[in-house]
């Protein structure tokens, strides 16, 4: 069955210090993954995909399908990061997402 | 910039009782979806929708639940006989391809 796993419920990283949120998925054919972050209060909203390799607000996410992971990185945590971070697959064939638990992230001062 | 919106943002309701969560997706859009999330768990899928009819739905959508697209800009969420267990948020998504856009969610509790 798919599976999105985000181990971590809870990260807390100094502000300036590098972050990595792990997600790993579970799809045996070619898997679409996204970022979503939801801010304090806010709704949920796209951070990453990974087709378009893009750098959003300095997060980035590599695919890597030999270990089947999508996890999410920045060099230097700011304050304004810390919110809640999904990790999602879309399968093929449909337009479902599969969220992971979530990461709550807290850059402390 | 175009959002999603739904209403109410709250609903309390007893057991037993039928709900409508109502939703007005992004107004280019063609797919539609609803998920929940029971507090402290993951956002989970429930249905999908395209062209006026059901796409796709997990298990969890069965048949207490029920969608509609009335009138051409709100989608819309029934529960006929609400469980306590159905106490969740629930969020609305809309799009033109793969990227979703949610709804703030509506936080349903079931007395």
């Amino acid at each position: 069955a798919q599976r999105v796993t985000q181990p971590e419920k809870l990260l807390s990283v100094f502000k300036g210090a590098p972050v990595e949120l792990k997600c790993n998925y579970s799809y045996s054919g070619s898997p679409e993954l996204f970022w979503y972050v939801q801010y304090s209060r806010q709704r949920l909203q796209l951070l990453l995909r990974h087709i378009s390799r893009e750098s959003i607000k300095g997060f980035t996410a590599d695919l890597n399908k030999g270990e089947t992971s999508f996890h999410l990185k920045k060099p230097f945590a700011q304050e304004e990061d810390s919110a809640m971070y999904y990790c999602a697959l879309r399968t093929s064939g449909t337009y479902k997402y599969i969220f992971g638990t979530g990461t709550r992230l807290k850059v402390l001062a | 910039e175009p959002e999603v919106t739904q209403t109410p943002s709250h609903q309390v309701t007893q057991m037993g009782q039928e709900v409508i969560l109502r939703c007005v997706p992004i107004s280019n859009h063609l797919y539609f979806y609803w998920y929940r999330q029971i507090l402290g768990q993951k956002v989970e899928f429930l249905v999908s929708f395209y062209n006026n009819e059901i796409s796709e739905k997990s298990e969890i959508f069965d048949d207490q639940f029920s969608v509609e697209r009335p009138d051409g800009s709100n989608f819309t969420l029934k529960i006929r006989s609400t469980k306590l267990e159905d106490s969740a948020m629930y969020f609305c998504a809309s799009s033109l391809g793969h990227e979703q856009f949610f709804g703030p969610g509506t936080r349903l509790t079931v007395l």
